[in-house]
């Protein structure tokens, strides 16, 4: 139980395009899912937190603009990044949270792949 | 700020061997998460802990929560060349996830 999955697992794109990612939950209802990105060597950096049907709350220092965020239902979030940069290619990675009992444990997703040329 | 600090940073031992790898902080907290990443891939779950004292094993892995609730400990026993890989202690505050900085094992068959 408690999987998540990620679409697509590797994308390379132009710069100035937009690219979007999908995260599903696959066998729970999340009530919250999160956006992370990893740097090579370190641990995960938090991006935004996303509530099913309401915005997003941005970390500090993340462009909300830069990166859109919607929560439709609540088993898919996505992620898009816009007008994407060769800064912007890292590997960006999900998690989905239940809620209840044991709620704030987040299962992640296995990952995006974003290399931007 | 609130940090989770998790030694050793890397460890290098040979198959067989067990490891203990730690996470300590200044701060109480109500959980402790313990999560492997495989290069490549996203954190998988491996032992979840809610109470203070609690003891809990998957298999070769076991952790413990600190009693004082600012500490946990995972050990891994008989290690295998598959239990390569970084692994993170993570902690909840305010809904979000605190990490460590991660303990990178490597095994020599």
């Amino acid at each position: 139980g408690a999987v998540v999955s990620q679409h697509p697992s590797w994308v390379i794109c132009k710069s100035g395009t937009s690219v979007k990612i999908e995260c599903r939950s696959l066998d729970f209802q999340a009530t919250t899912m999160f956006w992370y990105r990893q740097f090579p060597k370190q641990s995960l950096m938090l991006m935004a937190t996303s509530n099913e049907g309401s915005k997003a709350t941005y970390e500090q220092g993340v462009e909300k603009d830069k990166f859109l965020i919607n929560h439709a239902s609540l088993t898919l979030s996505t992620l898009t990044v816009t007008s994407a940069h060769p800064e912007d290619s890292s590997f960006y990675i999900c998690s989905a949270s239940m809620g209840g009992q044991g709620g704030e444990t987040q299962y992640f997703g296995p990952g995006t792949r974003l290399l931007v040329l | 700020g609130q940090q989770l600090n998790q030694s050793p940073q890397s460890m290098f031992i040979q198959e067989g061997e067990d490891v203990s790898m730690n996470c300590t902080s200044s701060s109480i907290f109500n959980t402790w998460l313990w999560y492997k990443q495989d290069p490549g891939e996203g954190p998988v779950l491996l032992i979840a802990l809610y109470k203070a004292g609690e003891l809990t094993s998957n298999g070769r892995l076991t952790a413990q929560f600190g009693i004082t609730r600012k500490d946990s400990f995972l050990n891994i026993s008989a290690s295998i060349p598959s239990d390569v890989g970084i692994y993170f202690c993570a902690s909840s505050r305010g809904g979000k996830l605190i990490f460590g900085q991660g303990t990178e094992l490597s095994v020599k068959p």
